[in-house]
């Protein structure tokens, strides 16, 4: 078991530009979600994804993000043209299923800064 | 609609002392709740959830967390902080869906 892991761990990127993380989740886990953290508080949803299918997306995400899970493996987190307010850690989870209360496992966190 | 209040964002224990990390609770159906920790620069790791097993749960690292249905509480405590314990801390709640929502966090600082 290797754990979630997440690519890059730091992105820092001009306003304007676009970004995209990656998260591995763990094997065999066919649940996965994204929150994102700003300093101070706590993680927020973002967005969900039961195998391939993106199931549900916050209304924090607004349309400058995209998110895919293509063959229900790893998944994408996409930021276009960013700005300032994009800056926070981005966190990716995965579970095993097939309940909602399976126990979400974090990975180490894509820190962004936007300049 | 579900929350979690977590009162007192900065708490200091000498090594040695007591810790106990206050998480209150908002649900309308029956909740599941755990404790992560995060250390600087790093993701949350697990350190007990709450399943209506048992009220109270024992953790990893000596932690353990008593649900009071009474007191809409899941607090933390450990009766010996050690340096390392040095972390933030977060309470969240499952509640009907799979969505976790966190509190703020408690930024826990061991004194030597």
């Amino acid at each position: 078991d290797t754990g979630v892991s997440q690519d890059p761990r730091h992105k820092i990127t001009k306003r304007g530009q676009n970004v995209t993380f990656r998260c591995d989740p763990i094997s065999e886990h066919n649940r996965l979600y994204w929150y994102r953290q700003t300093l101070g508080q706590g993680p927020e949803f973002l967005t969900y994804f039961q195998n391939e299918a993106q199931l549900e997306k916050s209304r924090l995400l607004s349309d400058r993000f995209s998110a895919e899970r293509p063959k229900g493996s790893f998944s994408t987190l996409e930021i276009q043209r960013t700005e300032q307010g994009d800056s926070a850690m981005y966190l990716c989870a995965s579970s095993l299923g097939p309940t909602d209360t399976d126990t979400q496992y974090f990975g180490p966190g894509t820190r962004l800064t936007v300049l | 609609a579900q929350s979690v209040t977590q009162l007192g964002s900065h708490v200091s224990v000498s090594e040695g002392a007591l810790v106990l990390l206050r998480c209150n609770y908002s649900s309308s159906v029956p909740p599941y709740l755990f404790w992560y920790v995060q250390y600087p620069n790093q993701g949350l790791q697990l350190l007990l959830k709450y399943t209506s097993a048992a009220t109270l749960v024992k953790g990893i690292n000596g932690f353990e967390a008593e649900f009071k249905k009474s007191e809409t509480s899941f607090h933390l405590t450990k009766p010996s902080a050690h340096m390392s314990d040095a972390a933030e801390y977060f309470c969240a709640v499952i509640a009907g869906t799979y969505k976790y929502i966190f509190g703020t966090g408690t930024r826990l600082k061991v004194l030597a």
